[in-house]
């Protein structure tokens, strides 16, 4: 089965600390990738995507994302948190063949610490 | 931007009632609407796909019969919780996509249901 596996439930740093989350799905054909966050009380936002080209992907507030095909992976990093970056961050991923349907990670609560 | 807007953004309920959630694409045509499912300090479970004009595609577990899905238009689709239970209190989160081919980057702000 299509499944998305994010390691980290809960993550706590202190700012200016730097940040990786784990990603690793498992489907063995194209696919396109996602980050999204979600911060207290709001919607989901879409933080960055790879569809195709350079695996290191860049999105908004600083984070990027690199997609390492041979290890099923798509970790998220910010090299400097911040204590505005406390959010719930979800992996998703969209089977190529599969419309828009997106299967998204459990979630990693990050606290950021000022 | 292109813009999903979700209504209402909350909703309570009694046990036996039916509530109605709606979704709408403000700015483009959706031919594809999904709808997810987030309990508490987890994750999305997508629930189904909606095509406009056909019938929707439900995942594996979701009752179909329970959780109506009426895509009537290019801008908008609905959700009808039936006879909803304690257990169907969630948030319910809508996303859009502007065409079959690239994967939804809308989402919705979502629904709190809460049935007492």
């Amino acid at each position: 089965a299509q499944s998305v596996s994010q390691h980290n439930h809960h993550v706590i740093l202190s700012e200016a600390a730097s940040l990786e989350l784990g990603c690793n799905y498992s489907y063995g054909g194209t696919v396109n990738l996602f980050w999204y966050v979600q911060y207290p009380g709001q919607h989901l936002q879409l933080l960055l995507k790879y569809f195709s080209g350079d695996p290191l992907v860049k999105g908004i507030k600083g984070f990027e994302a690199e997609f390492i095909k041979s290890k099923f992976s798509f970790n998220l990093r910010k090299p400097s948190v911040q204590w505005s970056d406390t959010a719930e961050y979800f992996c998703a991923v969209n089977p190529y063949n599969q419309g828009g349907k997106l299967i998204f990670g459990q979630g990693t609560e990050l606290s950021v610490k000022p | 931007g292109a813009v999903v807007s979700q209504h209402p953004s909350r909703v309570i309920c009694k046990s036996g009632t039916s509530v109605k959630i709606e979704c709408r694409s403000l700015d483009f045509q959706a031919t594809t609407m999904f709808w997810y499912r987030q309990f508490p300090k987890q994750s999305l479970m997508l629930m189904a796909t909606s095509n406009e004009g056909s019938k929707a595609t439900y995942e594996q577990g979701v009752e179909k019969d329970k959780f109506l899905i009426n895509h009537a238009s290019l801008t908008l689709s609905t959700l009808t919780v039936t006879s909803a239970h304690p257990e169907d209190s969630s948030f319910y989160i809508c996303s859009a996509s502007r065409d079959r081919a690239n994967s939804p980057l809308h989402f919705g702000n979502g629904t709190r249901l809460t049935v007492t």
